[in-house]
């Protein structure tokens, strides 16, 4: 039990339709990341927050946009979505600068089927 | 950007024999990371690497960075059906902001 945890567990939508997920990051944390994992493959990162700024970015496009508030939950958005958004999205929360260093613990993920 | 190689890619061993993954990155390690996912869940964290030669262990898992840092190894010892997953490996550049994957090794011990 790490403490993240992420709502939905599941979803399904159509392609062009926009999507919220939800991340509530483990108590103390201030560091949110998420990332999307396609079947058989490892984690892609997509954005990082830190205190309610991206802190980093992968190789996505600007329909993933994320927010952070001040009690450090998070939210993924995706707009116009398409089939290849189907996957597993994973939040992870982590403490900058804390000891041991910005080890990352993950929620159970939200799983997007695009129809 | 680092890109993590994980070897096998899938594995199957008959409980109570031992076992070893490995990981090798296309750059110097800074800081690498073991993660167990079970299928389509969250990933759960085993442990952190840092320096040349470190070695951790808990419980029968044991893992290592290699002095170059550029490879680490996951061992288990005397495997145990709990140990099937998808054994992750991740690591993170200087300035630790985001982890790359490599893409797992899935691990079934037949009981």
């Amino acid at each position: 039990e790490t403490g993240v945890t992420q709502s939905p567990t599941h979803l399904i939508k159509t392609r062009g339709q926009q999507v919220t997920l939800r991340c509530s990051s483990q108590s103390g944390h201030n560091t949110v990341s998420w990332y999307q994992q396609a079947l058989g493959q490892g984690p892609q990162f997509i954005f990082q927050y830190y205190r309610e700024e991206e802190n980093g970015r992968g190789n996505f496009p600007p329909r993933f946009s994320g927010l952070q508030f001040p009690n450090y939950s998070s939210e993924l958005n995706v707009n116009a979505l398409e089939l290849d958004d189907s996957a597993l999205y994973l939040c992870a929360s982590s403490l900058a600068g804390g000891s041991p260093k910005n080890i990352q613990y993950f929620g159970a993920g939200t799983r997007l089927s695009v129809l | 950007s680092q890109e993590l190689e994980q070897s096998p890619q899938s594995l199957i061993v008959q409980e109570g024999k031992n076992l070893t993954i490995n990981c090798t990155s296309s750059k110097t390690l800074y800081g690498l990371y073991w993660y167990k996912q079970k299928y389509g869940e969250g990933l759960i964290f085993l442990m952190m690497l840092q320096k040349g030669g470190e070695e951790k262990s808990h419980e029968k898992i044991t893992a290592k960075l290699d002095e170059k840092k550029q490879q680490s190894s996951l061992h288990i010892t005397a495997s145990q059906p709990s140990h099937a997953g998808i054994y992750l490996c991740g690591a993170s550049p200087g300035s630790a902001r985001q982890l790359t994957f490599g893409s797992g090794t899935q691990l079934t011990v037949l009981p």
